[in-house]
């Protein structure tokens, strides 16, 4: 069964501290995984996938399929990162139907 | 241009009252989704639309109907709403199942 697991509920670092937020999924096959974020009064939207390898305002996602995971990384947070960030998983396994994680509230303190 | 529109943006029901939330999007997008947020359970697929004329249940369907009236339009409703049903309902649009979704602004559903 498709799963995916964000084990921190919310986690809080420093300004200009590196962050590291975690995505581990359970899926048969080849996966499209996403990081979406939410601000604060904003919609939810698309931050990275990791099939465009890019970097979005100095995120980075990597996909490690032997650990099966897909954890979002920036090395010196910013106050503006303060969100709610999402890991998403889709695939031709599951019906191409998309699986979100729990969330993690980022918090950067000043 | 709007994107994904859903209206209402908050509404209170009481148990046993029917409501129909509404989205729409103008991007041409071929799949529509409906989810609900739950605190510390994320999003959970209800609904989707893959494409203009079919619907499908997602992961927690029950007590929900859909209805993809046309490309840009996909309503949910709720016949008999209950306190379970108390939430935040997104809908979503892509151009392709495995594509990024695009959100709307949410509806604020409470359940007395």
């Amino acid at each position: 069964a498709q799963r995916v697991t964000q084990p921190e509920k919310l986690l809080s670092v420093f300004k200009g501290a590196p962050v590291e937020l975690k995505c581990n999924y359970s899926y048969s096959g080849s996966p499209e995984l996403f990081w979406y974020v939410q601000y604060s009064r904003q919609r939810l939207q698309l931050l990275l996938r990791h099939i465009s390898r890019e970097s979005i305002k100095g995120f980075t996602a990597d996909l490690n399929k032997g650990e099966t995971s897909f954890h979002l990384k920036k090395p010196f947070a910013q106050e503006e990162d303060s969100a709610m960030y999402y890991c998403a998983l889709s695939g031709r396994g599951g019906g191409f139907k998309t699986i979100f994680g729990a969330g993690t509230r980022l918090f950067v303190k000043a | 241009n709007a994107g994904v529109t859903q209206t209402p943006k908050f509404q209170v029901l009481k148990t046993g009252q029917s409501m129909t939330l509404q989205c729409a999007q103008d991007m041409n997008h071929n799949s529509m989704y409906w989810y609900r947020q739950d605190p510390g359970m994320g999003l959970r697929l209800i609904y989707y639309s893959a494409s203009e004329g079919t619907t499908d249940k997602g992961e927690v369907p029950n007590g929900y109907n859909v209805s993809r009236l046309n490309k840009r339009e996909f309503s949910l409703r709720l016949e008999s709403a209950a306190p379970s049903q108390t939430s935040v309902y997104f809908c979503a649009s892509s151009l392709g199942q495995d594509q990024p979704q695009h959100f709307g602004d949410g509806t604020r559903l409470s359940i007395l």
